[in-house]
């Protein structure tokens, strides 16, 4: 069936440090892809997406691009700042599915 | 617009009693959902809806019961609660089946059965 695997955390990372979170997922044809955040007792909202081969999904300085040919859509920012400190969520759909698959979740903190 | 809420935020059960949490959108999504997590568990889906009067099972329905009656409530019911049932619950909706359509979250009840 289908399935998203994420890094797992958590993730520390000193502010301005450049972050990775890695997530490859199965699925059959070409799903939609996305990325949540959740911020401390808050629920998961929206960070970026991307619906086709190659698209790049962009959002708040973070960035993610739909690898086809690695099955992958690693998360990434540039220098990260200590109000990024939330959990990220890897998850996608297929064309006609109902469903989101969503990966465990990659805690990160980021330090001052 | 207030979007997803949730009612109520936190409640504490002993077991054997039974609850009904409330969703409740007001941006006229057709689809909605429950889901549970849990820590190092992510996301797990408890039921879904694909439109007023639908509902169909999750990946972990069982103890749990789910009505939509009207479109913009989907509730969620524990007959009896058991301890394994401790978990944030959160609820979520989408537009409609077209499948790059985001999901609109809650912010969440946190239930504890003792």
């Amino acid at each position: 069936g289908n399935s998203v695997t994420q890094m797992e955390g958590p993730v520390t990372l000193s502010e301005e440090a450049f972050l990775t979170i890695n997530c490859t997922y199965t699925a059959t044809g070409y799903p939609s892809l996305f990325w949540y955040v959740q911020y401390p007792g808050e629920g998961l909202q929206l960070l970026l997406k991307a619906t086709k081969a190659d698209d790049k999904g962009s959002n708040k300085g973070f960035e993610a691009t739909y690898r086809k040919e690695t099955t992958s859509f690693h998360l990434e920012k540039g220098s990260v700042q200590v109000s990024d400190s939330a959990v990220y969520f890897c998850a996608s759909r297929g064309t006609g599915g109902f469903k989101t698959i969503f990966g465990a979740g990659t805690r990160l903190f980021v330090k001052a | 617009n207030a979007g997803v809420t949730q009612t109520p935020k936190f409640r504490v059960l002993k077991t054997g009693q039974s609850m009904t949490l409330l969703c409740a959108q007001d941006m006229n999504h057709e689809y909605m959902y429950w889901y549970r997590q849990d820590p190092g568990m992510g996301l797990r889906l408890i039921h879904y809806s694909v439109g007023e009067g639908t509902t169909a099972k999750g990946e972990v329905p069982d103890g749990y019961n789910v009505s939509r009656l009207k479109k913009q409530n989907f509730l969620l019911g524990l007959e009896s609660a058991a301890p394994s049932q401790t978990s944030v619950y959160f609820c979520a909706s989408r537009p409609d089946g077209t499948h790059y359509n985001e999901q609109f979250f809650g912010p969440g009840t946190r239930l504890t059965v003792l």
